[in-house]
């Protein structure tokens, strides 16, 4: 089955202790990204990958990382988290191959304490 | 740079009603343009797409929506509103030749009366 799977769903962590959530997608897609998802404010894009080790910013790249080391996976790393990075995290990938149609994650509520 | 706007935050219809949500973005040129649903706790799929062509677009679940360039909107419709609707809807604008950069709007809250 075409999916995109993210891990873990759900987190509660503390101010600071730096965490990673993984993202892996099985349809060989070129583009993947991550957003964050706010009330209010719909999903804001975090960063994005067009290919193995090609990484930009997108809106809003303060405080998060990423690497795309293997076509599937795109982990997003939390060096040193503050609450205000408290959402929803969702993770999509895609293809220009299919009209850029992204697939989305199932999402990772991430509290910040 | 892109912007998208969802001037309704919440939108309350009958069960049967017609439904339009509204989207306006802006952006120097033809964008991509998308709508997408997200179901309560669930990730978004995607209802439909346009790229260039026709300006009606037809989608899955019964959903179109049309491009009017002149007033920058890509407004999704439905003649009669399932129960099953009531959902979150998003619309995303994407920039030719940087496929990856989305911007999405604000959402559109769905409720469905019985």
């Amino acid at each position: 089955e075409a999916q995109v799977t993210q891990n873990p769903r759900y987190l509660i962590t503390v101010t600071g202790k730096k965490l990673t959530v993984t993202c892996s997608q099985n349809m060989n897609h070129e583009y993947m990204s991550w957003y964050r998802q706010d009330p209010g404010l719909g999903l804001r894009q975090i960063y994005y990958s067009m290919n193995v080790e090609v990484t930009d910013k997108g809106d809003v790249p303060e405080g998060y990382k990423v690497s795309r080391k293997e076509k599937r996976n795109f982990p997003l790393i939390l060096e040193s988290p503050s609450p205000n990075q408290t959402s929803l995290y969702f993770c999509a990938s895609s293809s220009p191959d299919r009209g850029y149609e992204q697939y989305f994650g199932p999402g990772t509520r991430l509290t910040v304490t | 740079a892109q912007s998208v706007t969802q001037p309704d935050i919440h939108i309350t219809v009958s069960e049967g009603a017609s439904l339009e949500l509204r989207c306006n973005y802006s952006y120097g040129a033809t964008p991509y343009l998308f709508w997408y649903v997200q179901s309560p706790g669930q990730g978004l799929q995607l209802l439909l797409k346009y790229f260039s062509g026709d300006t009606l677009v037809q989608g899955i679940k019964g959903f179109e929506a049309e491009f009017k360039r002149s007033q920058s909107s890509f407004n999704l419709r439905k003649p009669s509103v399932h129960w099953s609707d009531a959902a979150e809807y998003f619309c995303a604008v994407g920039e030719p030749g940087r496929g990856q950069n989305f911007v999405f709007g604000p959402g559109t809250r769905l409720s469905v009366l019985p």
